[in-house]
């Protein structure tokens, strides 16, 4: 299994649409864990930390399951805009070196 | 403006020909790091370092060297390029080390050796 692992899609979603992706991870001892935002081969930048207890940033909701070992990512009203790759980013258990997942793409469409 | 900063952003070059890619940063953070990302796999990480003069092998490092004689400097270098390290390369830092906090990114520098 890998470290990180994502459905690299793409998914393909109507303007206004909800749209989930989760993130699964094999180290059990991980503890930060990070969605990043990629744009076409731009530099990757942070959308949102992800905590225990799950958070929210306006139409962004990111939750952790620890005993399932994955985190996830809802996009509620979609916007063009939002068209992009969504990278996982977990820090390896006893570590701090980050591991990225391959990416989701997402695309909104009119 | 805290920024990472890589040059060059684009590179053509020959087999074999050395060639350092600097990285810099002004937010004072001791942790710097080089990833190559490639179609199907991903960001992988070449080097890191957690602060002057401690620097440690990433997951894909044959090829590679680093230094970090001062903070705010990390420069990855090929000494003897190959056509299997055309990439797009990123550099990145953060303020507490690896996964503990926000990684700020360099804008990519796209290598393609010939």
């Amino acid at each position: 299994r890998k470290e990180v692992e994502q459905d690299p899609g793409p998914f393909n979603v109507p303007e206004g649409a909800t749209v989930a992706f989760n993130c699964t991870y094999s180290n059990s001892a991980s503890q930060s864990f990070f969605w990043y935002r990629q744009d076409c081969r731009k530099e990757p930048k942070l959308l949102m930390s992800v905590y225990s207890s799950g958070n929210e940033d306006g139409r962004f909701t990111a939750q952790l399951n620890r005993a399932s070992q994955y985190i996830s990512l809802l996009i509620r009203d979609s916007k063009l805009s939002d068209s992009a790759t969504y990278l996982c980013v977990v820090n390896r258990g006893g570590s701090y070196i980050p591991t990225f997942g391959r990416g989701t793409s997402l695309i909104v469409h009119p | 403006e805290a920024q990472v900063t890589q040059n060059p952003r684009y590179l053509i070059t020959v087999t074999g020909k050395k060639l350092t890619v600097t990285c810099s940063q002004n937010m004072n953070h001791e942790y710097m790091s080089w990833y190559r990302q490639d179609p199907g796999l991903g960001l992988r990480q070449i080097y890191y370092s957690m602060n002057v003069e401690v620097t440690d092998k990433g997951d894909v490092p044959e090829g590679y060297k680093v230094s970090r004689k001062e903070k705010r400097n990390f420069p990855l270098i090929l000494e003897s390029p190959s056509p299997n390290q055309t990439s797009l390369y990123f550099c990145a830092s953060s303020s507490l080390a690896g996964g503990g906090d926000t990684q700020y990114f360099g804008p990519g520098t796209r290598l393609t050796v010939l």
